[in-house]
C-alpha cells in the first residue's frame, strides 16, 4: 500500500468547512483513496473513497488532484460531533488479506 | 440495525487466565478481522477470516487464536494473556459483495492484563 502523509492536527470552527489534506505521492494506478475517522476510542467509521473523480456522499466530499498525488476530504459544515481522528488510506480494491493500514491520521478539533 | 457487536466492552484480568472476546455481526458478511490499537502504533491487524473455517494471520498474531465456526461470529481467544496484550481491540467485518471496501467496526474492547 502507498504511504500517506497527513498533518498531525487541525482546528475548525463549528459550521465552517473542514478541509483535511492527504499526500500520497507514490500511489499506484489501481489504488483507491479511502477515508475513515475514529471518534475517541470508538471503532473507526468509513467516510468515503475514490479513485480518480471527485466523490460526494451524505457525510463528506473527496477531491482528488488530477495527478492523484494528493487529496482533500471536505466536511462542508463541521459540527462538534465531527471532532475525531481522520485517516487517509490508499490501497488496492479487493486486495487479499484486506487489512486496512491506519497511520497516525489528523486530529480534527471542532470548536464552537 | 446493521452492526458489529463485541463483548465484553471492558475487561481487567490477570496474567495467564484464559479469556475470549466475542464478536458478532448481523450483516451476513463473509470477511471478519481483529485489530488492536495501541498509542503511537495505530491499528494493527491480528487475524482475519475470509469465510467460515477460513482464517489467517495478520501482522501481530502472536499470543492470539481465533475461530470461525459460524459466519456471524469471530471470537478472539487469549490462551495465556500477558501484560503486553493490554490494548484496545476492534472487530471488523465486510461483505464480499461490497464494492467500496467499506469495513464496519465494532465498538471496541478495552483489555487490561495485570
Amino acid at each position: 500500500d502507498a504511504k500517506t502523509t497527513q498533518p498531525t492536527s487541525m482546528d475548525c470552527a463549528e459550521g465552517r468547512a473542514a478541509n483535511l489534506p492527504c499526500n500520497h505521492s507514490t500511489i499506484s494506478g489501481n489504488e483507491y483513496v479511502y477515508w475513515y475517522r475514529q471518534i475517541h476510542s470508538q471503532g473507526p467509521q468509513y467516510i468515503i473513497h475514490g479513485l480518480k473523480n471527485n466523490e460526494t456522499n451524505e457525510m463528506a466530499s473527496l477531491i482528488i488532484t488530477e495527478d492523484r498525488k494528493s487529496s482533500t476530504l471536505i466536511l462542508p459544515h463541521a459540527t462538534l460531533r465531527d471532532t475525531a481522528v481522520y485517516y487517509c488510506i490508499v490501497r488496492v480494491l479487493n486486495q487479499a488479506g484486506t487489512a486496512l493500514i491506519f497511520g497516525k491520521g489528523t486530529t480534527l478539533s471542532v470548536s464552537s | 440495525e446493521a452492526q458489529v457487536t463485541q463483548n465484553p466492552r471492558y475487561l481487567i484480568t490477570v496474567t495467564g487466565k484464559k479469556l475470549t472476546v466475542t464478536c458478532s455481526q448481523n450483516m451476513n458478511h463473509e470477511y471478519m478481522s481483529w485489530y488492536r490499537q495501541d498509542p503511537g502504533l495505530g491499528l494493527r491487524q491480528i487475524y482475519y477470516s475470509m469465510n467460515v473455517e477460513v482464517t489467517d494471520k495478520g501482522d501481530v498474531p502472536e499470543g492470539y487464536k481465533v475461530s470461525r465456526k459460524e459466519k456471524r461470529n469471530f471470537p478472539l481467544i487469549l490462551e495465556s494473556p500477558s501484560p503486553n496484550q493490554t490494548s484496545l481491540y476492534f472487530c471488523a467485518s465486510r461483505g464480499d459483495a461490497s464494492p467500496s471496501y467499506e469495513q464496519y467496526f465494532g465498538p471496541g474492547t478495552r483489555l487490561t492484563v495485570t
